[in-house]
């Protein structure tokens, strides 16, 4: 099956900096989601961007389908901005099933 | 409003009890799956289904039985339980395969 990593696997940050989590996958995909699980264990959506650039507030995010990479980009984070991001993908030629990776821990501190 | 609910939140049990989790998305979308979050974060895929119909079974033992009484809820009804199934069970829905998909809160299964 495909494989799905992340790095980096944890990441502490001061507020108000700025960070990139990329995403690695090792087959074509038709989906590829991003998804912060905050603290509390909520999934909540963030992007769903199988190819190209998208901008939403203080995060953006950028899947170039052709070399198999995604990356998510926060700017000037916050503390709520803690918990942990997860790239999943959904891979060509299966059932849709979404493939996840296992996660970037991050904390923003104070 | 919840777009994707799940009932209950939280659930402790012990080995050898049956036990069910009900998901209800008001999406109007035709596709539900179900997934487990193990104790290191780790999110796998367990059925899918596509207007009612299983189209995935991911080599989950067969105590577990989802139902899809409608295609806007899939039901997960789990037999004999142990230890191992100690997890939180994500419900999601999409509208068609390949779509975006979003996750309902989670429900927490304890088994003691």
């Amino acid at each position: 099956g495909i494989q799905v990593e992340q790095s980096p696997p944890d990441l502490i940050l001061q507020e108000g900096a700025n960070s990139t989590l990329r995403c690695n996958f090792s087959d074509s995909v038709n989906n590829l989601q991003w998804f912060h699980q905050n603290p509390w264990g909520q999934l909540i959506n963030l992007f769903y961007i199988p190819s190209g650039t998208k901008q939403n507030g203080r995060l953006s995010a950028t899947t170039v389908a052709t070399e198999r990479y995604s990356l998510l980009y926060i700017s000037s984070s916050q503390t709520t901005d803690s918990g942990v991001y997860f790239c999943a993908v959904d891979y060509t030629g299966t059932a849709s099933k979404l493939t996840f990776g296992t996660g970037t821990r991050l904390q923003v501190t104070l | 409003d919840t777009a994707v609910s799940q009932t209950p939140k939280y659930l402790v049990t012990q080995m050898g009890n049956d036990k069910s989790i009900k998901c209800e998305q008001n999406l109007g979308h035709d596709t539900m799956y179900w997934y487990k979050q193990d104790s290191k974060k780790f999110l796998k895929i367990m059925f899918s289904y596509n207007n009612k119909e299983l189209i995935i079974n991911e080599t989950v033992p067969n105590r577990f039985s989802p139902k899809s009484p409608d295609k806007a809820h899939l039901n997960l009804h789990i037999n004999s339980l142990e230890l191992g199934d100690s997890a939180v069970y994500f419900c999601a829905s999409s509208q068609g395969e390949f779509y975006e998909q979003y996750f309902g809160p989670g429900t927490r299964l304890t088994v003691t």
